[in-house]
């Protein structure tokens, strides 16, 4: 059974900052990883996707990795604002027949300080 | 501009009542999903369709029912609610052959007393 740990569970930074937020899963046999964010009462909003065989994606100030080999993801997040501050989450879904299905970690809670 | 809402954004109902919360999607999507959301559980997977008649179960669907009668609709059905039942729950939909990236809606928050 797919796990997804994601350290960690709270993180609390200035303005400006560069960040390092970390996503671990326990099969490597996955079909993409998406990172999440999501607002207090709020939905989730999609911030990247990376496919099985890319390494990473870019979407303005933040970039996400992937490494299938040793099960781990990690987003960062340059140049931090206020405005940053929300509970990112990790997904994965994984090869074959139920490739539609995602995973969650527990997500980060980033509080970014002005 | 299309998008995925849920109705309704609140509901309170009592234990034992059937309860059904909609999902409406206009992004022409074949798949569509249903999670709750709990603290200390993160999200989960209670059902989910990859088409039209199409129906599985996911992690957490006991006490759960869904059918897909048409492309846009994802109707969650409590059959008899519990208080374990009280949650966030969320709609999801992706298009297929797209590398299965979800699209959320925004909610609705379940209390069952």
């Amino acid at each position: 059974k797919q796990e997804v740990t994601q350290i960690p569970a709270a993180l609390s930074v200035p303005e400006g900052e560069n960040l390092v937020l970390n996503c671990s899963f326990t099969d490597s046999a996955i079909y993409n990883l998406q990172w999440f964010r999501q607002d207090p009462g709020k939905g989730l909003t999609s911030l990247l996707l990376i496919q099985s065989s890319q390494r990473e994606q870019t979407s303005g100030r933040l970039n996400a990795s992937l490494d299938k080999s040793s099960g781990r993801s990690t987003l960062y997040i340059a140049a931090s604002q206020p405005g940053d501050s929300a509970t990112y989450l990790c997904a994965v879904s994984i090869s074959g027949g139920s490739n539609y299905k995602l995973t969650f970690g527990k997500g980060t809670l980033l509080t970014v300080n002005p | 501009d299309a998008e995925i809402t849920q109705s309704p954004r609140h509901k309170i109902t009592e234990t034992g009542r059937q309860v059904t919360l909609a999902c409406h999607q206009t992004w022409n999507h074949n798949n569509m999903f249903w999670y709750r959301q709990d603290l200390g559980h993160g999200l989960r997977l209670i059902h989910y369709s990859y088409g039209v008649h199409d129906t599985n179960k996911g992690e957490v669907s006991d006490g759960y029912s869904v059918s897909r009668s048409n492309t846009e609709d994802l109707p969650l059905t409590l059959e008899s609610a519990a208080s374990s039942q009280t949650s966030v729950y969320f709609c999801a939909s992706s298009r297929a052959g797209t590398y299965n990236e979800q699209f959320f809606g925004p909610g609705t928050r379940l209390t069952v007393l």
